[in-house]
């Protein structure tokens, strides 16, 4: 059973534009949430989706928003990019939303702002 | 609100040496579930434990164990003779079990270095 999968692996983007990145969930997995990770603020939530609705977010300014596909496929975007934004983004997936899920991981979209 | 701290922020051993990673959380919950999650160089997130606020039963798995102390509000988790593999940096996560769909909440981790 193939695991979590993000796209693009690497990313380099200058400030001021935008990108999107893209996590494929665990083949029956209907959950897909997003994490941030710096080494200065650690893993941060980002936003929960089940069944195409946004059911969790978490405290991040509106150039960060997500969508999730009928096939339960993800995409997060990320508008007018700033150096702060500089991070290893990782998905997870999971059956339900329950909070006793265990969560999968990707192996993360690294973004560098330049 | 939520909050998990790890204090060790990187710890060095020698292999097969006993190592234990420290877990202190802090929620005004009754009930919550607590996780461990294991990152290699990969990136990956590696689920290892997960458990129930009202279960405080320790658990072994293989050289794995861990130690749930609600009183002390502390869940650590500790490696018996120690392997090079198993340098990674490591995850204690808390999610409460209220108000629907919750985020996971991390502590900013322990880097494990198993030196040969």
């Amino acid at each position: 059973k193939a695991g979590v999968t993000q796209t693009p692996r690497y990313l380099i983007k200058t400030r001021g534009q935008q990108v999107t990145l893209s996590c494929s969930p665990i083949s029956g997995h209907r959950s897909v949430s997003w994490y941030q990770q710096t080494p200065g603020q650690g893993l941060q939530f980002l936003f929960e989706y089940f069944s195409e609705t946004q059911r969790n977010k978490g405290n991040f300014p509106g150039r960060f928003s997500g969508r999730q596909f009928s096939n339960s496929r993800s995409e997060m975007n990320v508008s007018t990019l700033e150096l702060g934004d500089s991070a290893l983004y990782l998905c997870a997936s999971s059956l339900s939303q329950g909070p006793n899920e265990k969560l999968f991981f990707g192996s993360g979209t690294q973004l560098s702002v330049l | 609100a939520q909050k998990v701290t790890q204090a060790q922020t990187e710890i060095s051993v020698v292999e097969k040496e006993d190592v234990t990673l420290d877990c202190v959380y802090e929620t005004r919950d009754t009930t919550y579930y607590l996780f461990w999650y294991k990152q290699p160089p990969s990136g990956e997130l590696v689920f290892l434990i997960r458990r129930n606020s009202f279960d405080e039963q320790n658990e072994i798995s293989g050289r794995y164990s861990w130690n749930f102390q609600k009183s002390t509000s502390s869940f650590n988790f500790t490696i018996t003779a120690s392997q090079v593999v198993d340098s990674a940096v490591y995850f204690c996560a808390l999610r409460r079990t209220q108000g629907g769909s919750e985020k996971l909440v991390f502590g900013k981790g322990t880097k494990l270095t198993v030196n040969p």
